[in-house]
């Protein structure tokens, strides 16, 4: 059974860097197409793909966000952490993470977590 | 161009059959995927690849793709298929991209 859960601070301030760690069980970041991926969705609005890790260190990033995120894998912890720099009010939003699958059938996010409310004010 | 795009808002009256459609160049080249989200829920992935279900989702649910289209097709709604309805696909260089949302009523 795949589950993925986010965990990380609730607040933080604007001109923070916020870090936000996805712990999965259920399936290897070592195993060939799989990967994971960070997705947010602000208050009432639609979802935005931020980043993806795959299992060969292959990372990919939002175009316009690329300068503030970084994301790394721990394989041994069964970790994906995702860093945006220099947070803004309108970075407030639920954060996903998501287990992908680049498939020949089809490339998707098959797995979800619960998402975590991260909120910017001062 | 590098957009998904959907219609904001679908109705359907309970019983009928509704097409929610997404459309975008990428949609030429990739399949889409596409995702339930009910309030205060986590995205659950519906359709994804040529026309494929997970294990779970009710086979009133199909999709299908011509062109630059993308559809997602429920055959008899019922009241739990209320919900956000998200297609995802993936841009020029091959990163993930989702579309604006189609907010689903059955009336």
């Amino acid at each position: 059974q795949i589950t993925l859960k986010e965990s990380g601070p609730t607040l933080v301030k604007p001109t923070q860097t916020l870090t936000l760690t996805c712990t999965f069980s259920g399936f290897s970041l070592s195993t060939s197409g799989v990967g994971v991926g960070w997705i947010r969705q602000p208050p009432g609005k639609a979802l935005e793909w931020l980043a993806l890790i795959y299992w060969d260190d292959d990372k990919r990033y939002s175009p316009s966000l690329k300068s503030r995120l970084t994301i790394t894998k721990d394989t041994s912890k069964n970790q994906v952490v995702l860093t945006m720099t220099n947070m803004d009010p309108v970075d407030t939003a639920t954060y996903y993470c998501a287990h992908r699958r680049d498939a020949a059938a089809g490339h998707y996010f098959d797995y979800w977590g619960q998402g975590t409310l991260v909120t910017v004010s001062s | 161009s590098s957009e998904l795009t959907q219609d904001p808002a679908v109705s359907v009256a309970l019983g009928q059959t509704v097409r929610i459609t997404c459309q975008g160049d990428s949609l030429r080249s990739y399949y889409a995927s596409w995702y339930q989200q009910k309030p205060g829920q986590a995205p659950v992935l519906v359709i994804y690849g040529k026309n494929n279900r997970p294990s779970g989702i009710p086979d009133r649910f199909s999709g299908s793709s011509s062109g630059n289209t993308a559809s997602l097709t429920i055959t008899g709604a019922q009241a739990e298929d209320e919900a956000d309805y998200y297609c995802n696909s993936r841009d020029s260089s091959g990163n993930p991209l989702f579309g604006g949302g189609t907010k689903l009523t059955v009336l």
